[in-house]
Protein backbone atom coordinates (compact mmCIF):
# COMPACT_ATOMS: atom_id res chain seq x y z
CA UNK A 1 0.00 0.00 0.00
CA UNK A 2 1.28 3.39 -0.84
CA UNK A 3 2.96 5.35 1.96
CA UNK A 4 3.53 8.81 2.61
CA UNK A 5 6.97 9.37 3.71
CA UNK A 6 8.77 11.86 6.69
CA UNK A 7 11.72 12.22 7.63
CA UNK A 8 13.73 12.14 9.77
CA UNK A 9 11.22 10.79 12.20
CA UNK A 10 12.37 13.03 15.49
CA UNK A 11 14.65 16.23 15.11
CA UNK A 12 15.59 18.24 18.27
CA UNK A 13 17.14 21.59 17.76
CA UNK A 14 18.10 24.95 19.66
CA UNK A 15 15.76 27.62 20.00
CA UNK A 16 16.29 30.24 16.85
CA UNK A 17 17.37 27.42 14.63
CA UNK A 18 16.03 26.86 11.15
CA UNK A 19 14.42 23.34 10.65
CA UNK A 20 13.32 21.30 7.23
CA UNK A 21 10.90 19.12 7.97
CA UNK A 22 10.88 16.45 4.46
CA UNK A 23 7.62 14.76 3.52
CA UNK A 24 7.58 12.31 0.16
CA UNK A 25 3.71 12.23 -0.59
CA UNK A 26 1.94 9.44 -2.49
CA UNK A 27 3.64 9.80 -6.42
CA UNK A 28 0.58 10.26 -8.13
CA UNK A 29 -1.17 12.44 -5.51
CA UNK A 30 -1.56 16.20 -6.30
CA UNK A 31 -2.42 17.44 -2.90
CA UNK A 32 -0.52 18.31 -0.60
CA UNK A 33 -0.95 19.30 3.71
CA UNK A 34 0.73 19.78 6.63
CA UNK A 35 -1.05 19.00 10.19
CA UNK A 36 0.78 19.85 13.51
CA UNK A 37 -0.48 18.29 16.87
CA UNK A 38 0.87 19.42 20.04
CA UNK A 39 1.34 16.96 22.95
CA UNK A 40 -1.70 16.08 24.26
CA UNK A 41 -3.63 18.21 22.12
CA UNK A 42 -5.60 18.26 18.94
CA UNK A 43 -4.30 17.92 15.21
CA UNK A 44 -4.28 21.01 13.57
CA UNK A 45 -3.95 22.25 10.02
CA UNK A 46 -1.23 24.31 9.11
CA UNK A 47 -1.36 24.71 5.10
CA UNK A 48 -2.47 23.48 1.79
CA UNK A 49 -0.34 22.92 -1.59
CA UNK A 50 -1.92 22.21 -4.98
CA UNK A 51 -0.47 23.15 -8.26
CA UNK A 52 2.87 24.66 -7.12
CA UNK A 53 1.01 27.43 -4.94
CA UNK A 54 -0.29 27.69 -0.69
CA UNK A 55 -4.10 27.01 -1.22
CA UNK A 56 -5.06 27.78 2.00
CA UNK A 57 -3.17 28.34 5.47
CA UNK A 58 -4.07 28.80 9.66
CA UNK A 59 -3.59 31.33 11.45
CA UNK A 60 -0.51 29.36 12.80
CA UNK A 61 1.36 29.39 9.55
CA UNK A 62 2.53 32.98 10.03
CA UNK A 63 5.73 34.62 8.09
CA UNK A 64 8.24 32.19 10.34
CA UNK A 65 6.30 28.91 8.17
CA UNK A 66 7.60 28.24 4.66
CA UNK A 67 6.40 25.02 2.27
CA UNK A 68 8.21 24.23 -0.73
CA UNK A 69 8.08 20.91 -3.53
CA UNK A 70 11.61 21.71 -4.86
CA UNK A 71 11.24 18.51 -7.25
CA UNK A 72 8.62 16.31 -8.47
CA UNK A 73 8.72 14.26 -5.26
CA UNK A 74 9.72 16.18 -1.87
CA UNK A 75 7.43 18.36 0.23
CA UNK A 76 8.86 20.57 2.43
CA UNK A 77 7.92 22.71 5.70
CA UNK A 78 10.54 25.16 6.81
CA UNK A 79 10.47 26.94 10.29
CA UNK A 80 13.05 29.77 10.27
CA UNK A 81 13.41 30.50 13.48
CA UNK A 82 12.23 27.87 16.02
CA UNK A 83 10.59 28.85 19.18
CA UNK A 84 9.87 26.41 22.23
CA UNK A 85 6.19 26.63 21.58
CA UNK A 86 6.69 24.66 17.88
CA UNK A 87 7.80 21.94 19.80
CA UNK A 88 4.98 19.26 18.40
CA UNK A 89 4.45 16.04 15.95
CA UNK A 90 4.57 17.60 12.04
CA UNK A 91 2.09 15.43 9.87
CA UNK A 92 2.76 15.47 6.59
CA UNK A 93 -0.27 14.45 4.00
CA UNK A 94 -1.24 13.91 0.61
CA UNK A 95 -4.59 13.46 -1.24
CA UNK A 96 -5.48 12.41 -5.51
CA UNK A 97 -7.61 14.38 -7.42
CA UNK A 98 -11.39 12.86 -6.46
CA UNK A 99 -10.38 12.52 -3.34
CA UNK A 100 -11.83 9.06 -2.84
CA UNK A 101 -10.13 7.74 0.03
CA UNK A 102 -9.15 10.76 2.16
CA UNK A 103 -5.91 12.10 2.69
CA UNK A 104 -3.08 9.86 3.74
CA UNK A 105 -1.03 10.91 6.21
CA UNK A 106 2.69 10.15 7.01
CA UNK A 107 3.89 9.16 10.22
CA UNK A 108 4.78 12.19 11.29
CA UNK A 109 8.19 14.12 12.77
CA UNK A 110 8.20 14.80 16.12
CA UNK A 111 10.22 18.05 16.59
CA UNK A 112 11.65 18.95 19.87
CA UNK A 113 13.14 23.20 20.42
CA UNK A 114 15.26 23.03 23.28
CA UNK B 1 -13.70 24.52 15.98
CA UNK B 2 -15.10 21.25 14.77
CA UNK B 3 -18.43 21.00 14.33
CA UNK B 4 -18.74 17.81 15.83
CA UNK B 5 -19.44 16.08 18.81
CA UNK B 6 -18.41 13.07 20.55
CA UNK B 7 -18.54 11.14 24.00
CA UNK B 8 -14.63 11.26 25.32
CA UNK B 9 -14.08 7.20 25.42
CA UNK B 10 -16.00 3.98 25.43
CA UNK B 11 -14.94 0.66 25.24
CA UNK B 12 -15.64 -2.48 24.24
CA UNK B 13 -14.83 -6.29 24.06
CA UNK B 14 -12.82 -7.83 21.40
CA UNK B 15 -14.71 -9.61 18.62
CA UNK B 16 -17.51 -7.43 19.64
CA UNK B 17 -18.91 -4.54 17.14
CA UNK B 18 -17.96 -0.77 18.33
CA UNK B 19 -20.43 1.58 17.67
CA UNK B 20 -18.81 4.79 17.89
CA UNK B 21 -21.56 7.62 17.73
CA UNK B 22 -21.14 11.57 16.48
CA UNK B 23 -23.03 14.42 16.47
CA UNK B 24 -23.41 16.82 13.96
CA UNK B 25 -26.54 19.13 13.88
CA UNK B 26 -25.09 21.90 11.75
CA UNK B 27 -23.96 19.83 9.28
CA UNK B 28 -24.41 21.87 5.81
CA UNK B 29 -26.24 20.22 2.81
CA UNK B 30 -22.76 20.08 0.98
CA UNK B 31 -20.46 18.62 4.09
CA UNK B 32 -19.56 15.11 4.39
CA UNK B 33 -18.66 13.11 7.28
CA UNK B 34 -15.76 11.68 7.57
CA UNK B 35 -14.05 9.27 9.65
CA UNK B 36 -10.15 9.12 11.18
CA UNK B 37 -8.68 7.16 13.65
CA UNK B 38 -5.23 7.80 15.18
CA UNK B 39 -3.36 5.28 16.85
CA UNK B 40 -0.79 6.09 19.61
CA UNK B 41 0.85 8.99 18.17
CA UNK B 42 0.59 8.08 14.53
CA UNK B 43 -0.61 9.85 11.57
CA UNK B 44 -4.02 9.82 11.43
CA UNK B 45 -5.47 7.37 9.03
CA UNK B 46 -8.86 7.47 6.65
CA UNK B 47 -11.25 5.30 7.80
CA UNK B 48 -14.32 6.46 5.63
CA UNK B 49 -16.60 8.90 4.70
CA UNK B 50 -20.07 9.61 3.58
CA UNK B 51 -23.00 12.34 2.43
CA UNK B 52 -26.04 10.33 3.29
CA UNK B 53 -26.35 7.29 2.47
CA UNK B 54 -24.74 4.78 4.21
CA UNK B 55 -21.34 3.37 3.46
CA UNK B 56 -19.01 0.40 3.89
CA UNK B 57 -15.72 -0.39 3.50
CA UNK B 58 -13.13 -3.15 4.64
CA UNK B 59 -12.05 -1.21 8.09
CA UNK B 60 -16.17 -0.07 8.73
CA UNK B 61 -19.67 0.88 7.75
CA UNK B 62 -20.89 4.28 8.18
CA UNK B 63 -24.67 4.71 9.13
CA UNK B 64 -25.97 8.52 8.77
CA UNK B 65 -29.49 9.54 9.65
CA UNK B 66 -32.08 10.46 7.54
CA UNK B 67 -31.41 14.01 8.91
CA UNK B 68 -28.14 13.77 8.79
CA UNK B 69 -27.66 15.57 11.96
CA UNK B 70 -25.80 12.58 13.82
CA UNK B 71 -23.96 9.15 12.74
CA UNK B 72 -22.49 6.03 13.88
CA UNK B 73 -19.13 4.48 12.99
CA UNK B 74 -19.30 0.34 13.32
CA UNK B 75 -16.35 -1.67 13.45
CA UNK B 76 -18.19 -5.08 12.91
CA UNK B 77 -15.62 -7.35 14.77
CA UNK B 78 -13.29 -5.36 17.20
CA UNK B 79 -9.81 -5.86 17.90
CA UNK B 80 -7.06 -5.20 20.51
CA UNK B 81 -5.42 -3.28 17.43
CA UNK B 82 -8.48 -1.27 16.79
CA UNK B 83 -7.48 0.58 20.31
CA UNK B 84 -7.15 4.62 19.13
CA UNK B 85 -9.04 8.01 18.75
CA UNK B 86 -11.77 8.24 16.57
CA UNK B 87 -12.33 11.43 14.73
CA UNK B 88 -15.32 12.03 13.46
CA UNK B 89 -15.18 15.30 10.83
CA UNK B 90 -17.82 17.54 8.77
CA UNK B 91 -15.99 19.08 5.50
CA UNK B 92 -16.81 19.66 2.28
CA UNK B 93 -15.45 17.42 0.17
CA UNK B 94 -12.59 18.01 -2.49
CA UNK B 95 -9.19 17.44 -1.97
CA UNK B 96 -8.08 20.52 -0.66
CA UNK B 97 -10.78 20.70 1.75
CA UNK B 98 -9.07 20.98 5.44
CA UNK B 99 -9.86 18.88 8.35
CA UNK B 100 -10.67 20.26 11.45
CA UNK B 101 -10.32 17.76 14.01
CA UNK B 102 -11.95 17.84 17.21
CA UNK B 103 -10.92 15.64 20.72
CA UNK B 104 -12.25 12.57 19.47
CA UNK B 105 -13.19 9.80 21.53
CA UNK B 106 -10.83 7.12 22.65
CA UNK B 107 -12.13 3.62 22.14
CA UNK B 108 -10.06 0.94 24.26
CA UNK B 109 -10.81 -2.72 23.29
CA UNK B 110 -10.32 -5.01 26.13
CA UNK B 111 -9.21 -8.74 25.79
Amino acid sequence: EPEVTQTPSHQVTQMGQEVILRCVPISNHLYFYWYRQILGQKVEFLVSFYNNEISEKSEIFDDQFSVERPDGSNFTLKIRSTKLEDSAMYFCASSEEGFNYGYTFGSGTRLTVV
Amino acid sequence: DAKTTQPPSMDCAEGRAANLPCNHSTISGNEYVYWYRQIHSQGPQYIIHGLKNNETNEMASLIITEDRKSSTLILPHATLRDTAVYYCIVSESGANSKLTFGKGITLSVRP
